[in-house]
């Protein structure tokens, strides 16, 4: 079955310090992947993307994303993590050969120490 | 203009009640989806409708009903809520051909 993992329920990272978030997916097809994000209280929005090409994808706010087939991966970085920075944040993969859904994983939080 | 708008942001109602979600989006997607927040902050689908037919009906109970009036709408109406049924709703939509899905603001549900 599909699925996705995020093992870390929680990350707290000095402002300034580097991030990276793991994402771990069980798909038998190419996937598409997705990281999402949701500050509190609000919506999810969508940082970045892949569906093919290049294996490291750039997004919004400074995050970038690899995606590596041998290790089932898809972990999001950011070189220097900002206070605004904090909230959830969500990996997901799209089964298009389902109607197009997405396969959450559990979520990380990220909390920033000033 | 917000692509995705869902009303009402917040909800607070008894058990019991019948309740309904709106949801219209103005990207000129084909296919629209619900999602439920639970408590845990797990989002799972829920339904997605393409060009007004459902697609995806996933074990929801029956006290669930998408309706899509058009495209550009999908509406969540529940039934007899239970306490259970507190969570966040997200409403979502993408082209029918498109690999993107772009997400709502939710609709924050609080059955009391």
């Amino acid at each position: 079955a599909q699925s996705v993992t995020q093992p870390d329920i929680h990350i707290t990272v000095s402002e300034g310090a580097s991030l990276e978030l793991r994402c771990n997916y069980s798909y038998g097809a190419t996937p598409y992947l997705f990281w999402y994000v949701q500050s509190p209280g609000q919506g999810l929005q969508l940082l970045l993307k892949y569906f093919s090409g290049d294996t490291l994808v750039q997004g919004i706010k400074g995050f970038e994303a690899e995606f590596k087939r041998s290790q089932s991966s898809f972990n999001l970085r950011k070189p220097s993590v900002h206070w605004s920075d904090a909230a959830e944040y969500f990996c997901a993969v799209g089964l298009y050969n389902q109607g197009g859904k997405l396969i959450f994983g559990q979520g990380t939080e990220l909390s920033v120490k000033p | 203009d917000t692509a995705v708008s869902q009303t009402p942001k917040y909800l607070v109602t008894q058990m019991g009640n019948d309740k309904s979600i709106k949801c219209e989006q103005n990207l000129g997607h084909d296919t629209m989806y619900w999602y439920k927040q639970d408590s845990k902050k797990f989002l799972k689908i829920m339904f997605s409708y393409n060009n007004k037919e459902l697609i995806i009906n996933e074990t929801v109970p029956n006290r669930f009903s998408p309706k899509s009036p058009d495209k550009a709408h999908l509406n969540l109406h529940i039934n007899s809520l239970e306490l259970g049924d507190s969570a966040v709703y997200f409403c979502a939509s993408k082209r029918q051909s498109g690999n993107t899905i772009y997400f709502g603001e939710g609709s924050w549900l609080t059955v009391v």
